[in-house]
């Protein structure tokens, strides 16, 4: 049983539509990160929320923190083919220092 | 900045042999990750150091090993191989203290034939 729950596994869409990922779980983190990777290539950082109800932007992506800190997630306008990947949610629980993985969400955008 | 660097990037072994996999974290970053990545497990954690301590471990067979030198520069160890070692071995360090963000390196594809 995965501590950090992704969905969907996968996605395709078209260019130019809209995507939600979500990442749950029933543990209470005290900070969570977002992870984007590449075949052949490491994750790379994309955000970190520690602050429940907190809302990022990264351009076309949108990061929230639940209020509770249990679960987070990434909403990408307009995807675009360079926003291929597989992305990650990752969390540190409160009091630990393992970062946790969830098992991933596969995104490809045709053009 | 030099990232995170991890020597050999491919590797292909044979059933029972033994390979060391290398990493060289950020620098000034004292803490390193190491995670076996695989199509079916996903990310999985194996251990970390910090100043040449492992501070936690994963759910992994003895088999598998791993060191800390001084310079923060990290080593993995895995005996005996078995067909299902078979995966990418990602490193990744972050700094003493933060929010958990890491940084990895791009990895190395280990094959067991």
């Amino acid at each position: 049983t995965q501590l950090l729950e992704q969905s969907p596994q996968f996605l395709s869409i078209q260019e130019g539509e809209n995507l939600t990922v979500y990442c749950n779980s029933s543990s209470v983190f005290s900070s969570l990160q977002w992870y984007r990777q590449e075949p052949g290539e490491g994750p790379v950082l994309l955000v970190t929320v520690v602050t429940g109800g907190e809302v990022k932007k990264l351009k076309r992506l949108t990061f929230q923190f639940g209020d509770a800190r249990k679960d987070s997630s990434l909403h990408i306008t307009a995807a675009q083919p360079g926003d291929t990947g597989l992305y990650l949610c990752a969390g540190v629980k409160t009091g630990g220092f393992k970062t946790i993985f969830g098992a991933g969400t596969r995104l490809f955008v045709k053009a | 900045k030099a990232g995170v660097t991890q020597t050999p990037r491919y590797l292909i072994k044979t059933r029972g042999q033994q390979v060391t996999l290398s990493c060289s974290p950020i620098s000034g970053h004292r803490s390193v990750s190491w995670y076996q990545q695989t199509p079916g497990q996903g990310l999985q954690f194996l251990f970390e150091y910090f100043s040449e301590t492992q501070r936690n471990k994963g759910n992994f067979p003895g088999r598998f090993s791993g060191r800390q030198f001084s310079n923060s520069r990290s080593e993995m160890n895995v005996s005996t191989l078995e067909l299902g070692d078979s995966a990418l071995y990602l490193c990744a360090s972050r700094v003493q203290g933060n929010t958990g963000e890491l940084f990895f390196g791009e990895g190395s594809r280990l094959t067991v034939l």
